[in-house]
């Protein structure tokens, strides 16, 4: 069962940032919030993970809520090739379930 | 079924000897993906299976590794001579042709 709830569909306008919710209302202390994406026909690509504090990387940043109990990934400056489905992923980093929200599927618009 | 099952959950095998995971896909799901995860790192993809087409092996890491679905519908990922760094979380997914994609619940291979 998906631990995760994310809404179905974005659009975002190119060059603008696209901000994508997750809620994970039952998040447990030692569990981590990753992103993935999923790109059409291809395998997940990992995108970004955290415990509690913020996070950055050269794809995106991940805002966590106070109470881990919601997260927001932005994108800074969308690009057409960022269009995808991007899943918001709930597990103990040690864990073999991995619990999928049903994922945002982003549309990049020119 | 409901969702994407995998079998065992966990496996424990010696090395040297060969272990077959399961994989029994949404109904009806015409593509079928397998992928691991070692412990801390992302999910490497290893194999995909699109109905009736050849499958892309481009991820399998040796020829100790091979795949087989077999009707359209039940996947078994083989391994054969297990080596340690082959532990890791063994994902299998599946997804209508074009869609995102479910995945099981992985199977967890520890190879001692």
């Amino acid at each position: 069962d998906a631990k995760t709830t994310q809404p179905p569909s974005m659009d975002c306008a190119e060059g603008r940032a696209a901000n994508l919710p997750c809620n994970h209302s039952t998040i447990s202390g030692n569990e981590y919030v990753y992103w993935y994406r999923q790109i059409h026909s291809q395998g997940p690509q990992y995108i970004i993970h955290g415990l509690k504090n913020n996070e950055t990387n050269e794809m995106a940043s991940l805002i966590i809520t106070e109470d881990r109990k919601s997260s927001t990934l932005i994108l800074p400056h969308a690009t057409l090739r960022d269009t995808a489905v991007y899943y918001c992923i709930v597990r103990v980093v040690s864990g073999n379930q991995f619990y999928f929200g049903t994922g945002t599927s982003l549309t990049v618009i020119p | 079924g409901a969702g994407v099952s995998q079998s065992p959950s966990n496996k424990v095998t010696e090395k040297g000897k060969d272990v077959e995971l399961r994989c029994d896909p949404i109904s009806g799901h015409t593509a079928l993906y397998w992928y691991r995860q070692s412990l801390g790192q992302g999910l490497e993809f290893l194999i995909y299976f699109q109905g009736n087409s050849a499958p892309d092996k481009s991820g399998l890491p040796s020829d100790r590794f091979s795949a087989e679905r077999t009707g359209g519908s039940v996947s078994t990922l083989t391994i054969q001579r297990t080596q340690q760094e082959d532990s890791a979380v063994y994902l299998c997914a599946s997804s209508l042709a074009g869609g995102g994609y479910t995945f099981g619940s992985g199977t967890r291979l520890t190879v001692v």
